[in-house]
């Protein structure tokens, strides 16, 4: 059973572009939450999404960034307009259920220059 | 609200035991474990509900008490492995499955 899958593993923008994450969750599994992670730093909750639905996007930033769980494919997180401090790593973990433990993916580093 | 995890770090020796503390201020639903090494993923570790529940596998083993809202994480007789940072994540009493990381505790373990 493959584990969470995340790429790109890194991502390297100019300040103002476009930058596109992606994660496949564990097959059987249709919760997927994003964090995000800054140097010597814990893990900062973005969003909570299941299969089409946002469920808890408490700590997403309002302007600039948008995540997505379509029906088919992998989870998407979206930052528009990239600046210097979205410099971060970047994790989805996926869970078989509610309330369940968590498995991560590689996480994607982003760099923005 | 973030979880507050004792010590900060922790220098051991191989085969010496360490615990590593987990304190919120609100109630907790469930606290969930992981074990982080440099450039790498989080690892599960485990998870303890309400209720007092103790878990435990190999030499690593978890308590959480909900009265005291923390959780206390146990490695005896440590390995080279276990060197890494470990996070608690917390959830909140209405189970709200967003969990809430505490900044994390290093532990190096030395030959």
């Amino acid at each position: 059973n493959a584990g969470v899958m995340q790429n790109p593993r890194h991502l390297v923008r100019r300040r103002g572009q476009e930058a596109r994450l992606r994660c496949s969750p564990m097959k059987g599994h249709s919760h997927v939450y994003w964090y995000r992670q800054l140097p010597e730093e814990g893990l900062k909750f973005m969003v909570y999404l299941q299969k089409e639905n946002i469920i808890d996007e408490s700590g997403m930033p309002k302007e600039r960034f948008s995540a997505e769980f379509p029906k088919e494919g992998p989870s998407i997180l979206r930052i528009q307009q990239v600046v210097r401090g979205d410099s971060a790593a970047y994790f989805c973990a996926s869970s078989p259920n509610r309330g369940r433990e968590q498995y991560f993916g590689p996480g994607t580093r982003l760099t923005v220059t | 609200q973030q979880p507050v995890q004792s010590p900060q770090a922790v220098i051991l020796r191989e085969g010496e035991d360490a615990v590593i503390n987990c304190s919120s201020s609100k109630a907790l639903y469930s606290v969930h474990w992981y074990r982080q090494k440099h450039g790498e993923a989080p690892v599960f570790l485990m998870i303890l509900l309400k209720g007092g529940e103790q878990k435990g596998h190999d030499k690593i083993s978890a308590s959480f008490n909900e009265k005291k809202q923390q959780s206390s994480l146990y490695l005896t007789a440590s390995q080279l492995s276990y060197s890494g940072t470990y996070f608690c994540g917390t959830e909140g009493e209405g189970g709200s499955e967003k969990l809430v990381f505490g900044k994390g505790t290093k532990l190096t373990v030395n030959p």
